[in-house]
């Protein structure tokens, strides 16, 4: 596609459910990441995948937080039990092989929780 | 731990204004560092990437640069324009493998017409 597609957009969650947040990367991109941006702030890292493989996890603020990419494409991040701390918006970035080659973003799935 | 510091926290000025935002980083073992943009409501736009091994980089009216030992990277906006209002961000990686970008926390900018 022409860019990294992310679905939702908006998402409302009564505190306690569970919500699953979706990622189209870019068509070839080996590298995806995940970040959580609260308002005001910068993105913060939650967690990398070259290909299917979760190479790095450590920014998963809980372990009610879970990503995966089972066929090195697609991406879900799925947050159990939503506490009203996890309201933020939730970005998704790819690339191609390398960390000199620039991050492209998806447009966020904005996440509330009541 | 690297962290990334940006000064100021938003800034207005006219439009033809030639400006500098600041970003500092804590850890000079950079891999290298990234100038992004953000709209209201939107993604990031990678603006430029400098590579650890740069001084600077420049498109079009943007020029950022790169300073290790003090642990300091400036994005210059040359003749600034409306269009140029949003979010700068810009982030690091640091070298050691690991692949994350740690951000700043922006800085809004505002050009007034």
């Amino acid at each position: 596609g022409a860019g990294v597609s992310q679905s939702p957009r908006y998402k409302v969650a009564k505190r306690g459910q569970d919500v699953a947040l979706r990622c189209d990367p870019i068509s070839g991109h080996v590298s995806l990441f995940w970040y959580q941006q609260a308002l005001g702030q910068g993105p913060e890292f939650l967690t990398y995948f070259q290909n299917e493989a979760q190479l790095d996890k450590s920014g998963l603020p809980s372990d009610r937080f879970f990503a995966e990419r089972p066929e090195g494409s697609v991406s879900t991040l799925k947050i159990q039990r939503t506490q009203q701390e996890d309201s933020a918006v939730y970005l998704c970035a790819s690339r191609p092989p390398g960390r000199d080659s620039p991050l492209h973003f998806g447009n966020g799935t904005r996440l509330t929780v009541t | 731990k690297q962290e990334v510091t940006q000064i100021p926290a938003a800034l207005s000025v006219p439009e033809g204004e030639n400006l500098v935002l600041n970003c500092s980083f804590t850890d000079s073992a950079i891999y290298n560092l990234q100038w992004f943009r953000q709209d209201p409501g939107k993604g990031l736009t990678s603006l430029l990437l400098i590579q650890s091994s740069q001084r600077e980089q420049t498109s079009g009216r943007l020029n950022a640069s790169l300073d290790k030992s003090s642990g300091r990277s400036t994005l210059y906006i040359a003749a600034s324009q409306p269009g140029d209002s949003a979010t700068y961000l810009c982030a690091a990686i640091t070298q050691g493998g690991s692949e994350k970008l740690v951000f700043g926390k922006g800085t809004k900018l505002t050009v007034n017409p």
